[in-house]
């Protein structure tokens, strides 16, 4: 089955720019999206089509794309951005079609 | 502003069907978009669980799709989940949201639900 990789956790410095990233064969081809979620909270879009923000996300989120891993970049990293991050995309290939979320990273602000 | 909301038991036995309803608002679904269940377990990650166009059209995780079955009902804008034959392993929080697609095409969920949690034990 189709899966998206995550590294478990990262940590930055307050002011320091973390990088998190995601990788899956079918990336290529099918755009990847980013939530964040915080405790006992629905996760929240903070970027779609692999690097387009959302309206009212800070500019300091970001993402890219190439080859076959995808990356959320946020910069100048804030207290408040220390949460739990996701990816996401979608499997088309063969018969039938299904969606697809990395393991999740835990962003930890030191 | 579009708003869902889940409803149901908060504790299910095991072997019975766990069932869940998302209540829209803000939004008509007969206007188009999918409207999809995710659940995360305590402690661990988001997984997709299926997804639902108002014409009723679906798709389904693979490794759900045995015991899953979501369904619409557009004259109460709300949409639905059952999961048969739960076992502790189905004990989480399960999500609903809206999600932008087409035709075999699933893409971003935009509006989540708060989320209920659903325990499976006797």
């Amino acid at each position: 089955s189709y899966e998206l990789t995550q590294p478990p956790s990262v940590s930055v410095s307050p002011g320091q720019t973390a990088r998190i990233t995601c990788s899956g064969d079918a990336l290529p081809k099918q755009y990847a999206y980013w939530y964040q979620q915080k405790p006992g909270q629905a996760p929240v879009l903070v970027i779609y089509k692999d690097s387009e923000r959302p309206s009212g996300i800070p500019e300091r989120f970001s993402g890219s794309s190439s080859g076959t891993t995808v990356t959320l970049t946020i910069s100048g990293v804030q207290a408040e951005d220390e949460a739990d991050y996701y990816c996401q995309s979608a499997d088309s290939s063969g018969t039938y079609t299904h969606v697809v979320f990395g393991g999740g990273t835990k962003l930890t602000v030191l | 502003q579009v708003q869902l909301q889940e409803s149901g038991p908060g504790l299910v036995k095991p072997s019975e069907t766990l069932s869940l309803t998302c209540a829209v608002s803000g939004y008509s679904i007969s206007s188009g978009y999918y409207w999809g269940w995710i659940r995360q377990p305590p402690g661990k990650g988001l997984e997709w669980i299926g997804s639902i166009y108002h014409s009723g059209s679906t798709y389904y995780n693979p490794s759900l799709k045995s015991r899953v079955t979501i369904s619409v009902d557009t004259s109460k804008n709300q949409f639905s989940l059952k999961l048969s034959s739960v076992t502790a392993a189905d004990t989480a929080v399960y999500y609903c949201a809206r999600q932008e697609g087409g035709y075999g095409d699933l893409r971003l969920f935009d509006y989540w639900g708060q989320g209920t949690l659903v325990t499976v034990s006797s």
